[in-house]
C-alpha cells in the first residue's frame, strides 16, 4: 500500500497524559499537513512541513502540541497534558511540490478520546 | 480571512437521480483553487474534483461536475446517476495561502435504494 498511513488508528487516554501519533506520507511527497476534525465539523489546519522544515502553525496549535518531521520522512504529533477538548480525529495529508501539490492525499486518521 | 460555507448539513437522493450540493466561499486572492472531498463512513477522505479559479470552464470528472460562479463566490457539486457508494460526507475546500485546505462543515449525503 503506497498511500498515507497513520498509527495508531485509535487512542484512548486519560486527561493529563501525553500521546504521540505518527504519520507516514507517500514517499515522494515533500509536503505534509496535520489537521484536526471534531464531530460534525470539517477538518481544521494545524501545521505543515516542507521536507523537514515546519513552515506554518495554526493558532489552534497550543504550546501543548508539538510536531516534528525528522529527515523529511514520517512525522509525529505529540500532545502533552491532554484535555477532554483534545478529543478529535487527527488527520495527516501529504502532497508533492510543484503544480501537482494542489491535491492532498489523506490518511485514515487517528481518533483520540480523552477521558 | 478565507472562509468556506456549506449550508446543507444533510441531503438525501434516490439511487440513479441527480443531486446538487452547495458551497460558498470568501477569499481576497485573485487566483485560487477549490475542491470537493468525499469522506465515506469510517474511511479516509478522497478528492472528488477540483477547480482552478482562473479557468472559466467548469470541471467534470465522470458523474461529478461543478458549477463555478466566480462573481457569486459559489462552487456547487452536481452528482449525476447517484450510486449507493456515493453515500458519504462531502466537504468543500479552498486552498489557503500556505497550501493548507480550508474546509466547510460538510454535507452528509445519503443515497437511498
Amino acid at each position: 500500500d503506497t498511500g498515507v498511513s497513520q498509527d495508531p488508528r485509535h487512542k484512548i487516554t486519560k486527561r493529563g497524559q501525553n500521546v504521540t501519533f505518527r504519520c507516514d506520507p507517500i514517499s515522494e511527497h515533500n509536503r505534509l499537513y496535520w489537521y484536526r476534525q471534531t464531530l460534525g465539523q470539517g477538518p481544521e489546519f494545524l501545521t505543515y512541513f516542507q521536507n523537514e522544515a515546519q513552515l506554518e502553525k495554526s493558532r489552534l496549535l497550543s504550546d501543548r502540541f508539538s510536531a516534528e518531521r525528522p529527515k523529511g520522512s514520517f512525522s509525529t504529533l505529540e500532545i502533552q497534558r491532554t484535555e477532554q477538548g483534545d478529543s478529535a480525529m487527527y488527520l495527516c495529508a501529504s502532497s508533492p511540490t510543484g503544480e501537482a501539490y494542489n491535491e492532498q492525499f489523506f490518511g485514515p486518521g487517528t481518533r483520540l478520546t480523552v477521558l | 480571512a478565507q472562509t468556506v460555507t456549506q449550508s446543507q448539513p444533510e441531503m438525501s437522493v434516490q439511487e440513479a437521480e441527480t443531486v446538487t450540493l452547495s458551497c460558498t466561499y470568501d477569499t481576497s486572492e485573485s487566483n485560487y483553487y477549490l475542491f470537493w472531498y468525499k469522506q465515506p463512513p469510517s474511511r479516509q477522505m478522497i478528492l472528488v474534483i477540483r477547480q482552478e479559479a482562473y479557468k472559466q470552464q467548469n470541471a467534470t470528472e465522470n458523474r461529478f461536475s461543478v458549477n463555478f460562479q466566480k462573481a457569486a463566490k459559489s462552487f456547487s457539486l452536481k452528482i449525476s446517476d447517484s450510486q449507493l457508494g456515493d453515500t458519504a460526507m462531502y466537504f468543500c475546500a479552498l486552498r489557503g495561502s500556505q497550501g493548507n485546505l480550508i474546509f466547510g462543515k460538510g454535507t452528509k449525503l445519503s443515497v437511498k435504494p
